[in-house]
């Protein structure tokens, strides 16, 4: 049972490039999410699934996509990275009892 | 609009102590719930307590336990006889019943000095 796997755990990007930082869950989990930690603030919701098929935005929505084709799979995608989307990303599984969190993809965009 | 607020940057205390780290959060659900993490230096998320608002009781975990204050909307995390590996981040979160999305404090570094 590997939890919520994230890769890559690093990655540097430059301005207008895209990229796809994958996220998977082995424990048949509906709900998964997204979400972005800058320093001196909390995590902050990117874009959330409530099951395959059905995606929705969080509160920073602009400049990522998501899909979510399969139970266990749920890839976040930015489009053009910009340097204002330098963070550390997470990827979250669970319910109301606890929310299971990937390692983390420290992303720099120069 | 729900918000989570943690009003202690960073605290610092010795090894053996206590030491209550503070959250307040402002909303008009009647059913939610409310979470304690942990984040250390390798940045795991790590999930340290939680507490259903509809139980009175205060949740407790070994060394941890809160003081859930519904009415004043206050959730302390009290950490008994801290511990080096208590070093860490701890980020105060609220999650309505309605749904599964977690709201967060800007969290509090945690220093538990030798």
């Amino acid at each position: 049972n590997a939890g919520v796997t994230q890769t890559p755990k690093f990655q540097v990007l430059k301005t207008g490039q895209s990229m796809t930082l994958q996220c998977a869950q082995d424990m048949n989990h509906e709900y998964m999410s997204w979400y972005r930690q800058d320093p001196g603030m909390g995590l902050r919701l990117i874009h959330y699934s409530v099951g395959a098929g059905i995606t929705d935005q969080g509160e920073v929505p602009n400049g990522y996509n998501v899909s979510r084709s399969t139970t266990e799979d749920f890839p976040l995608r930015l489009l053009s990275a910009a340097p204002s989307q330098t963070s550390v990303y997470f990827c979250a599984s669970g319910g109301h009892y606890e929310q299971y969190f990937g390692p983390g993809t420290r992303l720099t965009v120069t | 609009a729900q918000t989570v607020t943690q009003s202690q940057p960073e605290m610092s205390v010795q090894e053996a102590e206590t030491v209550t780290l503070s959250c307040t959060y402002d909303t008009s659900e009647s059913n939610y719930y409310l979470f304690w993490y942990k984040q250390p230096p390798s940045r795991q998320m790590i999930l340290v307590i939680r507490q259903e608002a509809y139980k009175q009781q205060n949740a407790t975990e070994n060394r941890f336990s809160v003081n859930f204050q519904k009415a004043a909307k206050s959730f302390s995390l009290k950490i008994s006889d801290s511990q080096l590996g208590d070093t860490a981040m701890y980020f105060c979160a609220f999650m309505r019943g309605s749904n599964y999305q977690l709201i967060w404090g800007a969290g509090t570094k945690l220093i538990i000095k030798p």
